[in-house]
Order: C-alpha cells, then sequence, then structure tokens
C-alpha cells in the first residue's frame, strides 16, 4: 500500500519565523489533505490539495503529483500554530480509506 | 453547509461498563462514515468505516463495534469497556475524497 512519510518529525522555532513541512508519498493518490490537530485535539482541515498550489492567509500548500510530494508553508508563525501537522491521502486504488503520515509536532515559542 | 457533530466531548468510564458514542453528520448525503482511535502522542488508527447504511467495515479486531442505522448517523459501542479502550475517538465523513472530522471525545477508562 501507499506509504505516507512526513518531515520533520519534530520542530521548534521563535514567533514570526517561518517553516516548511513535508510530506512524501509512495504512489499515486486522488487525493492529498493536510490537517492541524491542536493541543485539544480537534483536527482542523487546512488544504484539499491533490495537485497545485493553494494559499489561505499565512498558510500555502504546493503538491507536485508527479513527483510525489507535498509542501506545507507557515509564515510568520504564531503560538496558535502549535500542534501537529498531519498529511493524509487517499490512493488512486482506493477512494474510501486515509492513509496517514506521523506528522510533524510544531513548538512555536513566544 | 456540511458539519459533523460528535458527543459527548469527554467521558469516564469504569472498566467493564458499556460504550456508546453517537456521530452525526447535517447537509449531505450518503457519505463515507468513518470511527478513528488516537493515543496518546500517537497517529490514528482507523477502526470502522460505511459506505452505506447497515454496511460496516472493520479494520481491526477489538473489544468495539459500530453501527449505521441512518443515512448520516454513526455509533461506535462496546458491551464491555477495556483499560487498553482509553483514548481520543474520532468520527470523519467523507465526500468525492475529501474528509472533515468531528471535534472528538476523550475516554479514560478506569
Amino acid at each position: 500500500g501507499i506509504q505516507v512519510e512526513q518531515s520533520p518529525p519534530d520542530l521548534i522555532l521563535q514567533e514570526g519565523a517561518n517553516s516548511t513541512l513535508r510530506c512524501n508519498f509512495s504512489d499515486s493518490v486522488n487525493n492529498l489533505q493536510w490537517f492541524h490537530q491542536n493541543p485539544w485535539g480537534q483536527l482542523i482541515n487546512l488544504f484539499y490539495i491533490p495537485s497545485g498550489t493553494k494559499q489561505n492567509g499565512r498558510l500555502s500548500a504546493t503538491t507536485v503529483a508527479t513527483e510525489r510530494y507535498s509542501l506545507l508553508y507557515i509564515s510568520s508563525s504564531q503560538t496558535t500554530d502549535s500542534g501537529v501537522y498531519f498529511c493524509a491521502v487517499v490512493g488512486s486504488e482506493s477512494n474510501y480509506q486515509l492513509i496517514w503520515g506521523a506528522g510533524t509536532k510544531l513548538i512555536i515559542k513566544p | 453547509s456540511q458539519t459533523i457533530h460528535q458527543w459527548p466531548a469527554t467521558l469516564v468510564q469504569p472498566v467493564g461498563s458499556p460504550l456508546s458514542l453517537e456521530c452525526t453528520v447535517e447537509g449531505t448525503s450518503n457519505p463515507n462514515l468513518y470511527w478513528y482511535r488516537q493515543a496518546a502522542g500517537r497517529g490514528l488508527q482507523l477502526l470502522f468505516y460505511s459506505v452505506g447504511i447497515g454496511q460496516i467495515s472493520s479494520e481491526v479486531p477489538q473489544n468495539l463495534s459500530a453501527s449505521r442505522p441512518q443515512d448520516r448517523q454513526f455509533i461506535l459501542s462496546s458491551k464491555k469497556l477495556l483499560l487498553s479502550d482509553s483514548g481520543f475517538y474520532l468520527c470523519a465523513w467523507m465526500v468525492n475524497t475529501e474528509a472533515f472530522f468531528g471535534q472528538g471525545t476523550r475516554l479514560t477508562v478506569v
């Protein structure tokens, strides 16, 4: 099955810094989503991005499907950006199951 | 717009007691529905998914069961809870390969 790898596993930054999170996947996908899990456990949809580039405020994401990776950019980090960022994909052979990366734990220090 | 309701938010139950967690979706029809569990500091584990009323698929053998009595209702149950059932339970729905999550139930079995 598809393998999803995220890097780095942990990231500690000062408030105001920029960061790039990476998601590699091993096979073609029908969907790729980025989620932010806040300290209370809630999973928040950031981007639905099987290909191309999207931006939402300080966050943007790019997926290069032909090279099987996606990047999540966070600019001017704030303490509320802390949490775990997950990448999840739906493989082209299965439209029902999300395959998850292990996540990147981001800590933004004031 | 589509919304997903999951309750309760927190639950403390004694070992051997029954469990019933409910999830309902609004604003969409015939969604794929999912139950996930997340242990502390770890990724999401798919427990059950359903592609239609009365259709349940189990991904992991365990002490839990799921039912879908109505199109937009998904229930997670147990007859007798074990200590190992403690965790954070998340309900999700998916339409056109895009997934959305409920706020989660933090279950502690004591």
